[in-house]
C-alpha cells in the first residue's frame, strides 16, 4: 500500500525549460511534504517543503505546489539546469506519526544539454 | 560544519553473517532515522531516535534487525543472521526540528 506515489521512473528536459516533477498521496493525515534530491552515492538533500495550509511555495527556481483536494504535489524547475539532473524524492509526514517521512519511489530527471 | 556520517560506504557479507552499520549524526541534533532504499524502490522507514523516549522501532522488518544510539549521539544498526533480500542501500538521518532531515551518504550492503 504505497501512501505516497511517484508515477514517473524518469522524465527527460531540454536545458532550460521546466521541469514538472509530479507526487501524489492517498493519506489525508499528512501535512507536510517535501522533496528531496539525490546524487549517485550520496545521501538525499532536502530541497523544498510546504505546508499543508499553504498551495505553494517558492525558492529561487524551485516551487513546489500542493492541491489538497486532489491530494497531489509537483515541483516545478524554471529554467532547468545540467546540475539538476538527479533522483527526486518526494515525501509526506503527519504530526501525529512522530513525522516519519513517507517516502515516494523517486523520478529521475535527466537535463538535456 | 560537518554533516552526517556513516561508515562503512561499503559492505559485502556472506548470508548467515551479521553486520553493524554506524551513524554519527550532525552534533546536537535530537532526531535519528535509519532508512533502506532497495533497488528501484523508494525509501522505507526502519526506526526513529528522539532524545531519551523510546525509540519507534515500527518500521523494522524482522527480529533480526536492531538498533541503539548511545549517548544520544552515535546509532549502530544491527542485522544478524543476514538474507539476501536485506541487500540494500541503508541511510541514516538526524535533524533538529521534526521536519528537515540530513542524510548521509549511506551504507552499501551486499549480501551474497
Amino acid at each position: 500500500d504505497q501512501q505516497v506515489k511517484q508515477n514517473s521512473p524518469s522524465l527527460s528536459v531540454q536545458e532550460g525549460r521546466i521541469s514538472i516533477l509530479n507526487c501524489d498521496y492517498t493519506n489525508s493525515m499528512f501535512d507536510y511534504f517535501l522533496w528531496y534530491k539525490k546524487y549517485p552515492a550520496e545521501g538525499p538533500t532536502f530541497l523544498i517543503s510546504i505546508s499543508s495550509i499553504k498551495d505553494k511555495n517558492e525558492d529561487g527556481r524551485f516551487t513546489v505546489f500542493l492541491n489538497k483536494s486532489a491530494k497531489h504535489l509537483s515541483l516545478h524547475i524554471v529554467p532547468s539546469q545540467p546540475g539538476d539532473s538527479a533522483v527526486y524524492f518526494c515525501a509526506a509526514s503527519a504530526m501525529n506519526s512522530n513525522y516519519q517521512l513517507i517516502w515516494g519511489a523517486g523520478t529521475k530527471l535527466i537535463i538535456k544539454p | 560544519g560537518a554533516g552526517v556520517s556513516q561508515s562503512p560506504s561499503n559492505k559485502v557479507t556472506e548470508k548467515g553473517k551479521d553486520v553493524e552499520l554506524r551513524c554519527d549524526p550532525i552534533s546536537g541534533h535530537t532526531a535519528l532515522y535509519w532508512y533502506r532504499q532497495s533497488l528501484g524502490q523508494g525509501l522505507e522507514f526502519l526506526i526513529y531516535f528522539q532524545g531519551n523516549s523510546a525509540p519507534d522501532k515500527s518500521g523494522l522488518p524482522s527480529d533480526r534487525f536492531s538498533a541503539e544510539r548511545t549517548g544520544g549521539s552515535v546509532s549502530t544498526l544491527t542485522i544478524q543472521r543476514t538474507q539476501q533480500e536485506d541487500s540494500a542501500v541503508y541511510l541514516c538521518a538526524s535533524s533538529f526540528t521534526q521536519d528537515t532531515q540530513y542524510f548521509g551518504p549511506g551504507t552499501r550492503l551486499t549480501v551474497l
